[in-house]
């Protein structure tokens, strides 16, 4: 099956600086998303974005589809930023919202 | 509702026992999932309902794991004779294909066996 490989594994940051994560993914996708899972374990769907950009406040997201990877910045950390972030990606066919997830990335945003 | 809900929100059970899982999904989504997450791993996939289509269930780990779903409503995740491995958070979450299949989650239930 398709393989999901997210960077850095852990991140740490003081507030207000920025940031970039990364998925890289082993074959040909039409279906990627990034979520936020927060200390308290809620997940939470940021973009869906098989290809392209998007931005929703001090979050982007871009995706290279014929390469394999997508980037999701995050500007101007917060401390509630801290949680782990997942990237997950699905290849189509019948199962076309089927995902594969990666390991995440922990992010810690200290004040 | 407004959310995906999931009941019940903890479990906690003897090794051997049946436990059943509970998603009502949000109103009008064709697709509904199921994920496990072990403590500090990633999401790993269960099984998928889509419509009146059957159902993708590749992820499931053994034959001890069974789920169903009425129509496009709740759907009921169940493990037979739990053993110690299938302590985790089992996630549901649902989608349509009109918001391209973006996931909303519940907030999940943790299943401990002891």
């Amino acid at each position: 099956g398709i393989q999901v490989e997210q960077s850095p594994p852990d991140l740490i940051l003081q507030e207000g600086a920025n940031s970039t994560l990364r998925c890289n993914f082993s074959d040909s996708v039409n279906n990627l998303q990034w979520f936020h899972q927060n200390p308290w374990g809620q997940l939470i769907n940021l973009f869906y974005i098989p290809s392209g950009t998007k931005q929703n406040g001090r979050l982007s997201a871009t995706t290279v589809a014929t390469e394999r990877y997508s980037l999701l910045y995050i500007s101007s950390s917060q401390t509630t930023d801290s949680g782990v972030y997942f990237c997950a990606v699905g290849a189509g066919g019948t199962s076309y919202g089927k995902l594969t997830f990666g390991q995440g990335t922990i992010l810690t945003v200290h004040p | 509702g407004a959310g995906v809900s999931q009941s019940p929100s903890n479990k906690v059970t003897e090794k051997g026992k049946d436990v059943e899982l509970r998603c009502d999904p949000i109103s009008g989504h064709t697709a509904l999932y199921w994920y496990r997450q072990r403590l500090g791993q990633g999401l790993e996939f269960l099984i998928y309902f889509q419509g009146n289509s059957a159902p993708d269930k590749s992820g499931l780990p053994s034959d001890r794991f069974s789920a169903e779903r009425t129509g496009e409503s709740v759907s009921t995740l169940t493990i037979q004779r739990t053993q110690q491995e299938d302590s985790a958070v089992y996630l549901c979450a649902s989608s349509s294909k009109t918001a391209h299949y973006g996931y909303t989650f519940g907030s999940g239930t943790r299943l401990t066996v002891v």
